[in-house]
């Protein structure tokens, strides 16, 4: 079955402390990938994209096709990081899906 | 204007009220999107739009019938809505359905059906 998995509903790590938020997905062909995020009270925002290849806020996001993963990085986590991050596979034109999210909590 | 402009912020409705949700972008965008949000849950994608033509119906039931009367402006249509209904309604637009293209979201109509 074509699909996303993000499986942590919920991570919480010390301020500082690396950040991985794990998804895997199974989809035919090749996929589009991205990272979305969503802080407390504001609107889904696109955080990173594969093509992209680039670091926004400190995240980076690697796509390992033998595993089929697009796991995202942080080396040292910030308070301001903490929010609902969705793993969303883009696998043809028009339909962008979404996995079921990871909170990320970083506590002080 | 770079941002995805969704109206009314808040909507509560009977189920045999007939209302609608605005969606408005003027960043020069060609496809544009309506997704579903429960609490807790994921966006759900209901249809999109491609150069103003619907391209992609989820098997949405017919008591939502969206329209995209021009290239800024996307209307969702609301008809015997049943409480189940209830939900964050998320509009978002995108430079064209290319795989490459982000999507770009507004801050949704959170829909109440009483």
């Amino acid at each position: 079955a074509q699909r996303v998995t993000q499986p942590e509903k919920l991570l919480s790590v010390f301020k500082g402390a690396p950040v991985e938020l794990k998804c895997n997905y199974s989809y035919s062909g090749s996929p589009e990938l991205f990272w979305y995020v969503q802080y407390s009270r504001q609107r889904l925002q696109l955080l990173l994209r594969h093509i992209s290849r680039e670091s926004i806020k400190g995240f980076t996001a690697d796509l390992n096709k033998g595993e089929t993963s697009f796991h995202l990085k942080k080396p040292f986590a910030q308070e301001e990081d903490s929010a609902m991050y969705y793993c969303a596979p883009r696998p043809y034109g028009n339909k962008l899906v979404f996995g079921a999210g990871t909170i990320l909590r970083v506590k002080s | 204007d770079t941002e995805v402009t969704q109206t009314p912020k808040h909507l509560v409705m009977g189920m045999t009220n007939k209302k609608s949700l605005k969606c408005e972008q003027h960043m020069g965008h060609r496809a544009m999107y309506w997704y579903k949000q429960k609490a807790k849950k994921p966006p759900e994608l209901m249809f999109v739009y491609s150069y103003e033509k619907l391209s992609i119906n989820e098997s949405v039931p017919s008591r939502f019938s969206p329209e995209c009367p021009n290239s800024s402006l996307l209307n969702l249509h609301l008809h015997a809505l049943q409480p189940e209904d209830s939900a964050l309604y998320l509009c978002a637009s995108s430079q064209d359905s290319g795989l490459r293209s982000p999507l770009h979201f507004g801050n949704g109509t959170r829909l109440t059906v009483t």
